[in-house]
């Protein structure tokens, strides 16, 4: 059974960088039929893919252009989890903030069938 | 960006009702949709993928259909446990987006 456990703080001051991680257990964050996803969820903007990190023989990342010049996803295979880190946060990065697996359910199409708990970050000094 | 617009925005229903939500996308998606169910609290939960599937688990009475831009999740008879939130969400381009979240309440 897969799971994801998130952890990481639920206070972040304004400028500073807000860090999650997603521990993964019963697949690998190298699987070559998964990627690996956070995606936040607020009152204003509903839920937003923020970005993934997926492993194709090399590591690739894709990111929401909304926070492309902030955001960095990292894969750690010793560990066998991804983490988050969004740099220079405001309040609007004030949100619940999902882990998620996006795996391939038919052909090339991909769902997110698994997700973290949820983690409620709130950006305030 | 592949815009997702789901309609109602919240419906008011009761035990034993068909409920019908919509999705559409500003854009031909083909059948690269999936829906989620979200209860208040908890992470969303995976019903239908590509468009018609059910996902493991999920009971019959969810079904889903629709290809191109405009799709349909339907619940042929509501039970107590589906009053909740449900997104649509796009798997044909990056970035990922959801639809707004249709809310069904308790008539």
């Amino acid at each position: 059974q897969v799971q994801l456990q998130q952890s990481g703080p639920g206070l972040v001051k304004p400028s500073q960088t807000l860090s999650l991680t997603c521990a993964i257990s019963g697949d690998s964050v190298s699987s070559n039929t998964a990627a690996w996803n956070w995606i936040r969820q607020s009152p204003s903007k509903g839920l937003e893919w923020v970005g993934r990190t997926y492993y194709r023989s090399n590591w690739y990342n894709d990111y929401a252009a909304s926070v492309k010049s902030r955001i960095t996803i990292n894969a750690d295979t010793s560990k066998n989890q991804f983490s988050l880190q969004l740099k220079s946060v405001t309040p609007e990065d004030t949100a619940v903030y999902f882990c998620t697996r996006a795996t391939v359910v038919t052909g090339i199409l991909y769902a997110f069938d698994i997700w973290g708990q949820g983690t409620m970050v709130t950006v305030s000094s | 960006d592949i815009q997702m617009t789901q309609s109602p925005s919240s419906l008011s229903a009761s035990v034993g009702d068909r409920v019908t939500i919509t999705c559409r996308a500003n854009q031909g998606i083909n059948n690269y949709l999936n829906w989620y169910q979200q209860k208040p609290g908890r992470a969303p939960k995976l019903l239908i993928y590509a468009a018609s599937n059910l996902q493991s688990g999920v009971p019959s009475r969810f079904s889903g259909s629709g290809s191109g831009a405009d799709f349909t999740l339907t619940v042929s008879s509501l039970q107590p446990e589906d009053f909740a939130t449900y997104y649509c969400q796009q798997t044909y381009g990056i970035p990922r987006t959801f639809g707004q979240g249709t809310k069904v309440d308790v008539k």
